[in-house]
């Protein structure tokens, strides 16, 4: 089952740009996640926003949460080479102890 | 140091043979999961388990099993009946369902 769907599925910008990814999906939720995984690598946990939080900052990240039109974006600022990356969102399905549902994935390629 | 391991980082399969992939914690988490990726792809469940001695199959648990005799062990055994096996696997944990889950560093698993 696939929960979230991100948007764009490939962005690719200049060092020192911002980079915004969305992410929508169609169920009702608790939480949402935002992980990154590097080439070859496993997922590392980002920023988690709840479903009666609107926005939360972590750094250079910046995630915003409509619960209204079911979706969520993360923007990263003043993006360095080193953020290059895939970007995931996850969510719960908002009752039980089911897992979390992943997203397919933006892929971010900052050039420097 | 706590963390989740996967061995072995890279693995060589002949046709008709089964293999089996280690994936241990030491988070004290309950639950594990074993995920699926192709290249350029998301993230597919195969299995999960939310306690010991139990696991619940996920979307494409064909050609696969699991066992959690353990708390800190979750191993998954890709079996000849899978087609198509060559991916990249990724296990992780997390202490209940739907909270934040950690991976493990991967593996890679090639069929000759």
């Amino acid at each position: 089952s696939q929960q979230g769907e991100e948007d764009p599925q490939a962005l690719s910008i200049q060092e020192g740009e911002n980079a915004t990814m969305n992410c929508s999906y169609k169920t009702s939720i608790n939480n949402l996640q935002w992980y990154r995984q590097n080439s070859g690598r496993g997922l590392v946990h980002l920023i988690l926003i709840r479903s009666n939080e609107r926005e939360k900052h972590s750094g250079r990240l910046r995630v915003t949460l409509d619960t209204s039109k079911k979706s969520s974006s993360l923007l990263i600022t003043a993006s360095r080479a080193a953020d290059t990356a895939s970007y995931f969102c996850a969510t719960d399905e908002g009752s039980g102890n089911t897992p979390l549902v992943f997203g397919k994935g933006t892929r971010l390629s900052v050039i420097a | 140091d706590g963390g989740i391991t996967q061995s072995p980082k890279y693995l060589f399969r002949k046709e008709g043979q089964n293999v089996t992939l280690s994936c241990e914690q030491n988070l004290n988490h309950d639950a594990m999961y074993w995920y699926r990726q192709d290249p350029g792809q998301g993230l597919r469940l195969i299995y999960y388990s939310q306690i010991v001695n139990d696991f619940q199959k996920g979307d494409i648990a064909e050609g696969y099993s699991v066992s959690r005799e353990k708390k800190e062990s979750f191993p998954l055994t890709v079996t000849s009946a899978q087609k198509n096996p060559t991916a990249f696997y990724l296990c992780a944990s997390s202490i209940q369902g739907p909270d934040t889950q950690y991976f493990g560093p991967g593996t890679r698993l090639t069929v000759l």
